[in-house]
C-alpha cells in the first residue's frame, strides 16, 4: 500500500492564481481531512469528508473548496490564491470517522503565494 | 468549539532524561485524545491515544494520563533518547467528527 500521497510536494503561485492539491489514499477509508500548518499554530482543520459525496468545514475553511466524488481522491482547490495561504497542507485519512480513530497523514505538500 | 492548549511549546531534555508536554482541553464532550509525532519533513504520526474511559495508558518508553475533572492529558516520554526528538501534537475530538489540535511542543534531545 502506498498509504496517503500528495501531490505536488512543492509549488509556487502568484497571487490571485487557482490551483488545486491533490491526495489520494488506497487502504479504502472513509474519513479524509485537510489540515494547514503553520509555523506556532500547529496543524488546523480546513476541510473534511466522511465519506463521498459528503464533505462539511473545519475551523479555517475560507478560500478553500473540496469535493468527494470517489472514495480514494480528495482534492483541495485554491480559488484565487492568497499570501495568507502560504503554508505547508497535510492530507489524512481514517478507517472511520478521525474524531475516535488513527489518521494517517500524507508527507505534505508547501505551498508559497507570493 | 473544542479548543486545546499544549505546553511547553519547546522543551529540550539531555538524553536519558524524562519528558512530559501538558495539554487542556475546553469541551467535557471530548472523549478521545491522541498523540502525535512530526519528524522533520514529513507528515504527523499516532505514537499513543487514550479514550476517556481510561486514565492512563502505557507503551515502553511512552504514557500517557487523562484527567477528566480537569480537562488535561499529558504525554510522559521515560528514558529519552536522541531520535525522540521531534515535534509532538495532542489533540481532541469535537463533536463526533473532528480532531483539534494543539499548537505543538519541539522537544530536543541532547546526547
Amino acid at each position: 500500500n502506498a498509504g496517503v500521497t500528495q501531490t505536488p510536494k512543492f509549488q509556487v503561485l502568484k497571487t490571485g492564481q487557482s490551483m488545486t492539491l491533490q491526495c489520494a489514499q488506497d487502504m479504502n477509508h472513509e474519513y479524509m481531512s485537510w489540515y494547514r500548518q503553520d509555523p506556532g499554530m500547529g496543524l488546523r482543520l480546513i476541510h473534511y469528508s466522511v465519506g463521498a459525496g459528503i464533505t462539511d468545514q473545519g475551523e479555517v475553511p475560507n478560500g478553500y473548496n473540496v469535493s468527494r466524488s470517489t472514495t480514494e481522491d480528495f482534492p483541495l482547490r485554491l480559488l484565487s490564491a492568497a499570501p495568507s495561504q502560504t503554508s505547508v497542507y497535510f492530507c489524512a485519512s481514517s478507517s472511520e470517522v478521525a474524531a475516535l480513530n488513527e489518521q494517517f497523514f500524507g508527507p505534505g505538500t508547501r505551498l508559497t503565494v507570493l | 468549539g473544542e479548543n486545546v492548549e499544549q505546553h511547553p511549546s519547546t522543551l529540550s531534555v539531555q538524553e536519558g532524561d524524562s519528558a512530559v508536554i501538558k495539554c487542556t482541553y475546553s469541551d467535557s464532550a471530548s472523549n478521545y485524545f491522541p498523540w502525535y509525532k512530526q519528524e522533520l519533513g514529513k507528515g504527523p504520526q499516532l505514537i499513543i491515544d487514550i479514550r476517556s474511559n481510561v486514565g492512563e495508558k502505557k507503551d515502553q518508553r511512552i504514557a500517557v494520563t487523562l484527567n477528566k475533572t480537569a480537562k488535561h492529558f499529558s504525554l510522559h516520554i521515560t528514558e529519552t533518547q536522541p531520535e525522540d526528538s521531534a515535534v509532538y501534537f495532542c489533540a481532541a475530538n469535537q463533536a463526533g467528527t473532528a480532531l483539534i489540535f494543539g499548537k505543538g511542543t519541539t522537544l530536543s534531545v541532547s546526547s
